[in-house]
């Protein structure tokens, strides 16, 4: 089985700065993926940006990016330039890959983000 | 367009009553989950319909009844439901395993919050 741990249960992060979200997993798999879902006080949940294991190159999205350790198992999310609104829980998922029943996204307990002015 | 809806957006309820949440896509999905949410902690995997058959039942209680009509729609039924049944329902939805991670990415609609009393 999977799990997925996020051991910083709370971050906060002054507007404009750079703040790292620290994400680890364990896998007996070598084909999977790996999300960072936002999750907005009372709003919707959205995908920030997703990995596939087998890319060595880190995903970017704006001013989101991953620092994707595969050997070390881990997959920590960087917030650039930071904003009010990205104040939100913040959710790392596995997944396994392409292949078999692979519907279950296994989450981490979350992570806190609080932007202050 | 990634938009998975969800009605209502809250809902009240006793312990005697019978209820339905609904949760509607268009993305072309054609396989949809139900999670349930507590405060502060990360969905857990309740249902999965996969081509509007039953996939995955994540042991849930049997007064919570599932049902996928079509290819676009997913109720919840709820009946004789219990106070620690409060939380929030969140549905989501994704093309079906195998067709890479993108595709895989499940996209959720904003949830129902319930209240049971």
């Amino acid at each position: 089985a999977q799990t997925v741990t996020q051991s910083q249960p709370e971050m906060s992060v002054q507007e404009a700065e750079t703040v790292t979200l620290s994400c680890t997993y364990d896998t007996s798999e070598n084909n999977y993926y790996l999300f960072w879902y936002k999750q907005p006080p009372s709003r919707q949940m959205i995908l920030v940006i997703r990995q596939e294991a087998y890319k060595q190159q880190n995903a970017t999205e704006n001013r989101f990016s991953v620092n994707f350790q595969k050997a070390a198992k881990s997959f920590s999310l960087k917030i650039s330039d930071s904003q009010l609104g990205d104040t939100a829980m913040y959710f790392c998922a596995f997944m396994r890959g392409s292949g078999g029943s692979n519907y279950k996204l296994t989450f981490g307990k979350g992570t806190l983000l609080t932007v202050n002015p | 367009d990634t938009e998975v809806t969800q009605t209502p957006k809250h809902l009240v309820m006793g312990m005697t009553n019978k209820k339905s949440l609904k949760c509607e896509q268009h993305m072309g999905h054609r396989a949809m989950y139900w999670y349930k949410q507590k405060a502060k902690k990360p969905p857990e995997l309740m249902f999965v319909y996969s081509y509007e058959k039953l996939s995955i039942n994540e042991s849930v209680p049997s007064r919570f009844s599932p049902e996928c009509p079509n290819s676009s729609l997913l109720n919840l039924h709820l009946h004789a439901l219990q106070p620690e049944d409060s939380a929030l329902y969140l549905c989501a939805s994704s093309h079906v395993p195998g067709q890479g991670p993108v595709k895989e990415t499940q996209y959720f609609g904003p949830g129902t919050r319930l209240l049971v009393l």
